[in-house]
């Protein structure tokens, strides 16, 4: 098992490109989430998904979208990048069967100019 | 609303020291809660977790951490540092909306002296 991986690794943009980061995870878990990690304020929750087709707004959700239509795969994408999007970013995911942790992918780190 | 706070965004601790990382949470219900630990340039790992069986839980590389309600308290504790143990260490608590959502807390540097 690969576990969750997160493509790409790095990332510079300038303002107002856009891009797409790809979570994958083959574990068959229902639950995916994306964050992103600021020094000093922790994880915080952009996005997640309950299932196959279902997408919901976490704390920080402006600026991003996503969609999950594949249950492995969760995608977060910045339709016009801005430096304050400048950040690393996590995927994570759960299965259902108990109160499982939440699994994390290795991290993007994005660099907005 | 629940919270996290973690007291401390950087602590140090000389190699064989007691570790002792402080985290209080808010929550109406329950909670169950969990330490994550991120090594450099990482994703974040799993040390242990809370789900309302034993109090004092015991986890990866010799840390455990004692829920106790009356504090509303998670502290994590490890006898006797060891190198290695130097990177972030992050608590949480899940949201029981059943969506599995977790609240993170800032984070603890932990720096381990030689």
């Amino acid at each position: 098992n690969a576990g969750v991986t997160q493509t790409p690794k790095f990332r510079v943009l300038k303002t107002g490109q856009s891009m797409t980061l790809l979570c994958a995870q083959d574990m068959n878990h229902e639950y995916m989430y994306w964050y992103r990690q600021d020094p000093g304020m922790g994880l915080r929750l952009i996005h997640y998904s309950v299932g196959e087709g279902t997408t919901a707004k976490g704390e920080v959700p402006d600026g991003y979208n996503v969609s999950r239509l594949k249950k492995q795969n969760f995608l977060l994408g910045l339709e016009s990048a801005a430096p304050s999007q400048t950040s690393v970013y996590f995927c994570a995911s759960i299965g259902t069967s108990g109160y499982n942790e939440q699994f994390f992918g290795p991290g993007t780190r994005l660099t907005v100019l | 609303a629940q919270s996290v706070t973690q007291l401390g965004s950087h602590v140090s601790v000389s190699e064989g020291a007691l570790v002792l990382l402080r985290c209080n949470y808010s929550s109406s219900v329950p909670p169950y809660l969990f330490w994550y630990v991120q090594y450099p340039n990482q994703g974040l790992q799993l040390l242990l977790k809370y789900t309302s069986a034993a109090t004092l839980v015991k986890g990866i590389n010799g840390f455990e951490a004692e829920f106790k309600k009356s504090e509303t308290s998670f502290h994590l504790t490890k006898p006797s540092a060891h190198m290695s143990d130097a990177a972030e260490y992050f608590c949480a608590v899940s949201d029981p909306s059943g969506t599995y959502k977790y609240i993170f807390g800032t984070g603890t540097r932990l720096k381990v002296l030689a």
